[in-house]
């Protein structure tokens, strides 16, 4: 089944404690992004990649690190989490989307519930 | 820089009616795709229907419509015949082909909620 799997689903942990939320896709995607979503503010675009090796930083980058190693994973890295990391975190992969297509769709994780206490 | 506006935070509609739910954005950028996708309480992203800024047809995808006007800078989603399983929060979103290819930008959301 085409799917992204992220891991964990649900973490509580406490200020200044590194995490790292896994993604991972069976699709053979190359472009792959992390979204958080908050209450009222939709969905907002942390960082994203368009192929191994290649990063950028979306609206929200500040506090987050990413690493594109192999092109079905892209861990969103926590360094020192913060409470305003609070959130409901999104990976989400498709294909490259340098052309208009419907093959630009997003497809979505399950998402990851962050608290940092 | 990409943006998306959505007006209406909360929307009812009784059951078996339709109902538009509005999206207007603004991009500098001749290519790009919208979206839109529902989330149900359950949390999780669902696709719903995609209309590319050169399509000359409006979107459809079964019960959904994608009201395309290019000049107004709209795409406004209409659901026709609404069941009470279509109660979500529902996102337009865009990302841009040329520009800024890697970008994706989201609404707000709209929340949704059917009558029996």
């Amino acid at each position: 089944e085409a799917q992204v799997t992220q891991n964990p689903r649900y973490l509580i942990t406490v200020t200044g404690k590194k995490l790292t939320v896994t993604c991972s896709q069976n699709m053979n995607h190359e472009y792959m992004s992390w979204y958080r979503q908050d209450p009222g503010l939709g969905l907002r675009q942390i960082y994203y990649s368009m192929n191994v090796e290649v990063t950028d930083k979306g609206d929200v980058p500040e506090g987050y690190k990413v690493s594109r190693k192999e092109k079905r994973n892209f861990p969103l890295i926590l360094e020192s989490p913060s409470p305003n990391q609070t959130s409901l975190y999104f990976c989400a992969s498709s294909l490259k989307g340098q052309r208009q297509s419907g093959a630009n769709v997003l497809t979505f994780g399950a998402g990851s519930r962050l608290t940092v206490l | 820089a990409q943006k998306i506006t959505q007006t209406q935070p909360g929307m009812f509609v009784q059951e078996k009616e339709a109902v538009t739910l509005d999206c207007t954005y603004d991009t500098s950028d001749q290519s790009y795709g919208l979206f839109w996708y529902k989330q149900p309480s359950s949390g999780e992203m669902i696709f719903l229907i995609y209309q590319g800024s050169y399509d000359e047809q409006n979107a459809t995808e079964g019960r959904y419509s994608l009201n395309f006007q290019k000049a107004r800078k709209s795409a406004n989603l209409v659901i026709s015949a609404s069941q009470l399983g279509d109660s979500a929060m529902y996102f337009c979103a865009m990302r841009e082909v040329n520009t800024n290819a890697g970008k994706s930008t989201f609404g707000d959301g709209t929340t949704l909620t059917v009558k029996p």
